[in-house]
């Protein structure tokens, strides 16, 4: 079995600022690790993912995941926020033919 | 455009009521999904469809009932819903279910059902 832990249900940065977002995974399995962004009354769009090879990843918009299997970890990053980035931002690890979804980090952009 | 589309985006059904949701890929996908989204919960995969069976189901309520005519459409028939229901639904494909195959998936824009 696999679970999906992301750390902050809601974060608030400011335009320009660093955009961190956490996320740690439980699996038995080698993980397959995905992040999806959904934009206000839309479904989900994949970010970004990690399958095998470079343990840093580089998705759509600026942001970029790394893949720490010692930490469990694959927290997704961006240098300097922009107002479009506000969004819910999801973590999942597929083991086998089952993904799991994190509980969802909703993002705030101050101007 | 990500080429899930359901219909309709909003429903407000009384707990006696029957509708259904409904879901159309245009991805040539072999697998569709249910997901259900509520706040503060993270999202709940309920049914799994592959080449039109049902391979996953996890542990839904009867009161939910799925259907899956041809591979590119989706339902899901609710009847006597509660409260609790009210939730996002969303639908979402992809190429197939085998380890190498659904490594992503397209999601549909959902259903925001309301039940009162």
């Amino acid at each position: 079995a696999q679970s999906v832990t992301q750390l902050g249900s809601h974060v608030s940065v400011s335009e320009g600022a660093l955009v961190l977002l956490r996320c740690n995974y439980s699996s038995s399995v080698p993980p397959y690790l995905f992040w999806y962004v959904q934009y206000p009354n839309q479904g989900l769009q994949l970010l970004l993912k990690y399958t095998t090879g470079a343990t840093l990843v580089k998705g759509i918009n600026g942001f970029e995941a790394e893949f720490k299997k010692s930490e469990t970890s694959f927290h997704l990053t961006k240098p300097s926020a922009h107002m479009s980035d506000a969004a819910e931002y999801f973590c999942a690890v597929r083991a086998g033919n089952k993904l799991t979804f994190g509980g969802g980090t909703r993002v705030l952009v101050k101007p | 455009e990500t080429g899930v589309t359901q219909t309709p985006r909003h429903l407000v059904m009384g707990m006696t009521n029957k509708k259904s949701l409904k879901c159309e890929q245009h991805l040539g996908h072999n697998a569709m999904y249910w997901y259900k989204q509520s706040a503060k919960k993270p999202l709940e995969l309920m049914f799994v469809y592959s080449l039109e069976e049902r391979v996953e189901n996890n542990s839904v309520p009867s009161r939910f009932s799925p259907e899956c005519p041809n591979s590119s459409h989706l339902f899901l028939h609710l009847h006597t819903l509660q409260p609790e229901d009210s939730a996002l639904y969303l639908c979402a494909s992809s190429q197939g279910v085998g380890n190498a195959k659904n490594e992503k998936l397209f999601f549909g824009s959902g259903t925001q059902l309301s039940v009162l």
